[in-house]
């Protein structure tokens, strides 16, 4: 099956610095990426995703990347804010074939300093 | 338009008890997703069901554990004789029917706690 590895497990950055974080999958079949943001006792929420038919996609402050070569694809996010500090999950699916459930990366834990 | 609805928030209890959790997906999903995350871990995938039918249970435990998604009325996860491990929270998701790449909304999830 599907195995999602994200890095770094946790990110330290000062406000207005950016932010990188990586994941790497392994099926080739995948073909859509999504990120979630969770905040501590809430649900996963999504902030951008992006599908195998593109490199790249942004939204405000907000990208995601994609090499389907390489299998890994990044988010950045820039200009960070306080409030940007949360767990963040990438994940990856193969929506073509039987295997439509999202398999996640492990997460990471950005903290945003003022 | 309401989004996926899980009930209870918070369910306590006793080892050896049966727990319920209860999923509504959002208007118009037909597909169920049921993932488990425990204190300070990922998601991990449980099961993905369609209206009476699971399609994916390769994260169900073998034991213990069943799912359903009835014609009608939410989707239930069942945990018979629960024991401490089972503690965590317990998170349901939808997605509309058909094609590739459709996005996935949370509810706000079930946390279990099994004393």
């Amino acid at each position: 099956g599907e195995n999602v590895e994200q890095h770094p497990s946790t990110l330290s950055v000062q406000e207005g610095d950016s932010a990188v974080i990586k994941c790497t999958y392994s099926d080739s079949a995948s073909n859509y990426f999504p990120w979630y943001k969770q905040e501590l006792g809430k649900r996963p929420q999504l902030i951008i995703d992006i599908r195998s038919n593109v490199g790249e996609k942004k939204d405000q402050r907000i990208a995601v990347t994609l090499n389907k070569t390489a299998k890994h694809f990044s988010l950045h996010i820039t200009e960070t804010q306080p409030e940007d500090s949360a767990v963040y999950f990438c994940a990856a699916s193969a929506t073509d074939t039987g295997r439509r459930a999202l398999t996640f990366g492990s997460g990471t834990r950005l903290q945003v300093q003022p | 338009n309401a989004g996926v609805m899980q009930n209870p928030r918070h369910l306590v209890r006793r080892r050896g008890q049966e727990a319920r959790l209860r999923c509504s997906p959002m208007k118009g999903h037909s597909h169920v997703y049921w993932y488990r995350q425990l204190p300070e871990e990922g998601l991990k995938f449980m099961v993905y069901l369609q209206k009476e039918n699971i399609i994916d249970e390769s994260g169900m435990p073998k034991e213990r554990f069943s799912a359903e998604f009835p014609k009608e009325g939410p989707s239930i996860l069942r945990i018979q004789q629960v024991v401490r491990g089972d503690s965590a929270a317990y998170f349901c998701a939808s997605s509309p029917s058909g094609f590739s790449g459709n996005t996935i909304y949370f509810g706000e999830g079930s946390w279990l706690t099994v004393v």
